[in-house]
């Protein structure tokens, strides 16, 4: 366990749904990332989060909707994505925006009907 | 941002040395090499990072050349369990340094 959990796991969504993923992280970091997997590419950064405050985003399209409430906390809302969003999402967190050691959590696999 | 070069896929025995390369020779004098493992579908797992002297830990050796132009990462007795695809990344300084580009990795294969 890496401190990190994610949920859900697993999601299929249709394309007009509307969905969120969780990120979770217990080790007291500040700042927290988002990242897609797509099969047989490299991962992705997609935002970055340092003391709840945006300070990357990827030139990621807008039906992607990062929240993040608070230190631990970071949300992904999903609305009218496309099958090629399919993809492993994983969040991350580290101390500070410094780059210093990330600790991902487990992903959740979402697939995009 | 400087790149790396690893080879696309290794195979090492249980119990032997798996010793994985990396090329980064546009490194600038400022940055860290950072090496991270990622178990099939599991998120990656951070191993070791180091600027210009060898680094040790619990999970493996870092070995920088001294001109830092390439790296070693060494897993000094593979087991079935280190199979994985393992990413050397090097980390760019400035205001956007928390930035870890992952490439593609080598996927180490430990075979019994």
């Amino acid at each position: 366990e890496t401190g990190v959990t994610q949920t859900p796991r697993h999601l299929v969504m249709g394309m007009t749904n509307k969905k969120s993923l969780k990120c979770e992280q217990h080790l007291g970091h500040n700042a927290m990332y988002w990242y897609k997997q797509s099969a047989k590419k490299p991962l992705e950064l997609m935002f970055v989060y340092n003391f709840k405050e945006q300070t990357e985003n990827n030139s990621v399209p807008s039906r992607f909707s990062p929240e993040c409430p608070n230190s631990s906390h970071l949300f992904l809302h999903l609305h009218t994505l496309q099958p090629e969003d399919s993809a492993l999402y994983l969040c991350a967190s580290s101390q500070g925006g410094s780059g210093n050691e990330q600790f991902f959590g487990p992903g959740t696999r979402l697939t995009v009907l | 941002d400087a790149k790396t070069t690893q080879p696309t896929s290794m195979d090492c025995a249980e119990g032997r040395a798996a010793n994985l390369p990396c090329n980064h020779s546009t490194i600038s004098g400022n940055e860290y090499v950072y090496w991270y493992r990622q178990i099939h579908s599991q998120g990656p797992q951070y191993i070791i990072h180091g600027l210009k002297n060898n680094e040790t830990n619990e999970m493996a050796s870092l070995i920088i050349t001294e001109d830092r132009k390439s790296s070693t990462l060494i897993l000094p007795h593979a087991t079935l369990r280190d199979t994985a695809v393992y990413y050397c990344i090097v980390r760019p300084s400035g205001g956007s340094n928390y930035k870890l580009t992952f490439g593609k990795g080598t996927l180490l294969t430990v075979n019994p």
